[in-house]
């Protein structure tokens, strides 16, 4: 059974600094995902990640995926309040998006 | 980009009643859609695909008979909660890949309220 685990599950972080956000998972997979949920709102895709080394980068993020590690970090650099969210990671194990094992998410909270 | 509608957005029903949400694929074609139920401050859980023109697949631990899906065209798939009770409160969210199953993109997702 896959299983994903992310860490830190809570994260309170200061405006302007830098922090890295993990996900683990337990079998091989080249597909992971990053995705972005707002309170009381539906899942927004941030990065696809589909080999091992991928690397994507969207203004204060970054996301990587090292699959002989099975990892994968979202780092956050200079955060600003608008990046508070609930952070999720999902791992595709079957070329299936829509099947994947989520992770338990990283609430983060961008304080000024 | 793809998008994908949910309806309605909250609902809150009597127990024993039955609901039905509607998810559609504006501008793409789905052959499968998924279908997730999330508790409060909890993760998605998969709860079954949504296959056009056939039987959805249930994941393990959930009732067909209690969650009916139908995917009758290729852009919509409606999930139907029977007699609902109090314990089936939660957020429901559908999505749709799109692109050789790279790529989700979600619905708003529905806050179904038992009373």
């Amino acid at each position: 059974e896959l299983k994903v685990e992310q860490n830190p599950l809570f994260l309170s972080m200061q405006e302007g600094k830098n922090y890295t956000i993990y996900c683990n998972y337990s079998t091989t997979s080249d597909r992971l995902y990053w995705y972005r949920q707002d309170p009381g709102k539906s899942l927004e895709s941030l990065f696809v990640l589909l080999s091992n080394g991928a690397v994507k980068q969207e203004g204060r993020l970054m996301a990587s995926l090292d699959t002989k590690a099975r990892l994968s970090t979202l780092h956050i650099t200079a955060a600003v309040h608008d990046l508070s969210a609930t952070y999720f990671c999902a791992v595709d194990p079957n070329t299936n998006a829509g099947k994947s094992t989520f992770g338990d998410g990283t609430t983060l909270t961008v304080k000024p | 980009g793809a998008v994908v509608s949910q309806h309605p957005s909250r609902v809150i029903c009597k127990s024993g009643t039955s609901v039905k949400i509607e998810c559609r694929s504006l501008d793409f074609q789905a052959t499968t859609m998924f279908w997730y139920r999330q508790f409060p401050k909890q993760s998605l859980m998969l709860m079954a695909t949504s296959n056009e023109g056939s039987k959805a697949t249930y994941e393990q631990g959930v009732e067909k008979d209690k969650f009916l899906i139908n995917h009758a065209s290729l852009t919509l798939s409606t999930l139907t909660v029977t007699s609902a009770h109090p314990e089936d409160s939660s957020f429901y969210i559908c999505s749709a890949s799109w692109g050789n199953n790279e790529k989700l993109f979600f619905g708003s997702g529905t806050q179904l309220s038992v009373l």
